[in-house]
């Protein structure tokens, strides 16, 4: 079974300041990884994936990822945050050729101070 | 497209009653979830329908009534709720295996007086 570490519960940031997100992932096998954004009182956004090819992913907003095979790692990255990406961000992970049911992180809170 | 949406946005209903929570999509996509969600905590996932069939139940009290009337449609029967049972229902979608990215809907907030 594969397995999410979202070390950071909280992480408070300065506008126009760089973050990072840290996930890590437990898995045997070859994963799908997944960056979802939830904004208070909606759904989860998808921010961006990791099937396969290049392990530098973009996604929406301006937010980038690096899949780390070696460090079982899929951080989050943006290089100046805005108050407005103020939200609980997700990882999550799925088997490739297996169960395709996501298992998710705990979450990260990112708050942006002005 | 990639949108799923939910009906009602809202909903505060008493332990005695029923209701029903709605999810539509309208792109192809053979699985269908749902999942309840706390606050500040991940999604747990309740069900899950794969070319609409019951093809995961969590352990979900029956209380919980899901149905796949076609393949865009999910409804969550709901009757004789708990109070803890209040929290934000997400319907969620992809388009079936090995394609396996999951799209949410915006949500229903579940209110269980």
């Amino acid at each position: 079974a594969q397995s999410v570490t979202q070390l950071d519960s909280q992480v408070p940031v300065f506008e126009e300041a760089p973050v990072e997100l840290r996930c890590n992932y437990s898995s045997s096998v070859s994963v799908y990884l997944f960056w979802y954004v939830q904004y208070p009182n909606q759904g989860l956004q998808l921010l961006l994936k990791y099937l396969s090819g290049s392990t530098l992913v973009k996604g929406i907003n301006g937010f980038e990822a690096e899949f780390n095979k070696s460090q079982t790692s899929f951080h989050l990255r943006k290089p100046s945050v805005h108050i407005s990406d103020t939200a609980e961000y997700f990882c999550a992970v799925s088997l490739s050729g297996g169960s395709y049911i996501p298992t998710f992180g705990r979450g990260t809170s990112l708050i942006v101070h002005p | 497209d990639t949108e799923v949406t939910q009906t009602p946005k809202h909903l505060v209903m008493g332990m005695t009653n029923k209701k029903s929570l709605k999810c539509e999509q309208h792109m192809g996509h053979r699985a269908m979830y749902w999942y309840k969600q706390k606050a500040k905590k991940p999604p747990e996932l309740m069900f899950v329908y794969s070319y609409e069939k019951l093809s995961i139940n969590e352990s979900v009290p029956s209380r919980f009534s899901p149905e796949c009337p076609n393949s865009s449609l999910l409804n969550l029967h709901l009757h004789a709720l708990q109070p803890e049972d209040s929290a934000l229902y997400l319907c969620a979608s992809s388009p079936g295996p090995p394609r396996v990215t999951q799209y949410f809907g915006p949500g229903t907030r579940l209110t269980v007086l």
